[in-house]
């Protein structure tokens, strides 16, 4: 089956800092990715849109100068936090969409990653 | 945009019981319905899902049930066991490359 993967998995940085967070489809080419961010016991929050060579779509209320998203390739998509701050903490959720012909296309989450900004 | 309502929140079912989640949708242009289960910690993975031309779905303890009349779906997992307990969500979306919107999701708890 299609896999993603993504990393890191837990990170922890000092307020100020920027954190990177990699997503990439291990088995397929994905050209459509997206950023969740979900908050302990509750729904996925879409945050962004990634296409690959286009500049991201962000949904409302997401800042983009703050949650910089770059797909340059057909297998990775990164997500940066900028100026982390302790707000910023939370669990982010990448998915890949994998064609299987037609007009729908599943989605394959990675594993999350677990960001602690002190 | 989608607004998808899901319920109930928590649901505590005996084992071997059946679970039914519910979730209702706004945009009636939405054709792809699918079904999440989360453990704790862990990514969604995808349980089962029904595309606007069908009506029902199953897979082997799990059904999925599509009213576009009424933009309901609702999920339905029979003969339930312990590691059927998890966070179940619904999602909706109207074709490729569009975004999923999910509903709030559901604390399945099976008691044995």
């Amino acid at each position: 089956g299609a896999v993603v993967s993504q990393h890191p998995s837990r990170v922890i940085c000092k307020s100020g800092t920027s954190v990177k967070i990699e997503c990439r489809s291990l088995d397929f080419q994905a050209t459509t990715m997206f950023w969740y961010r979900q908050f302990p016991k509750k729904s996925l929050m879409l945050m962004a849109t990634s296409n690959e060579g286009s500049k991201a779509t962000y949904e409302q209320g997401v800042e983009k100068d703050k949650f910089l998203i770059n797909h340059a390739s057909l297998t990775l998509s990164t997500l940066t936090v900028t100026s982390a701050h302790p707000e910023d903490s939370s669990f982010y959720i990448c998915s890949a969409e994998s064609s299987r012909g037609g007009s729908y296309n599943e989605q394959f989450f990675g594993p999350g990653t677990r960001l602690t900004v002190l | 945009g989608e607004n998808v309502e899901q319920h109930p929140s928590t649901l505590s079912v005996q084992e071997g019981d059946s679970a039914v989640i519910k979730c209702t949708y706004s945009d009636s242009a939405s054709n792809y319905f699918p079904w999440y289960k989360q453990e704790l910690g862990k990514r969604p993975q995808l349980i089962i899902d029904i595309r606007s031309n069908v009506g029902e779905k199953k897979d082997q303890r799990i059904a999925v049930t599509l009213n576009k009349t009424a933009k309901h779906f609702s999920l339905h997992i029979t003969e339930t066991q312990p590691e059927d307990s998890a966070v179940y969500f619904c999602a909706a979306t109207e074709a490729a490359g569009n975004k999923l919107t999910f509903g709030g999701g559901t604390r399945v708890l099976v008691k044995p």
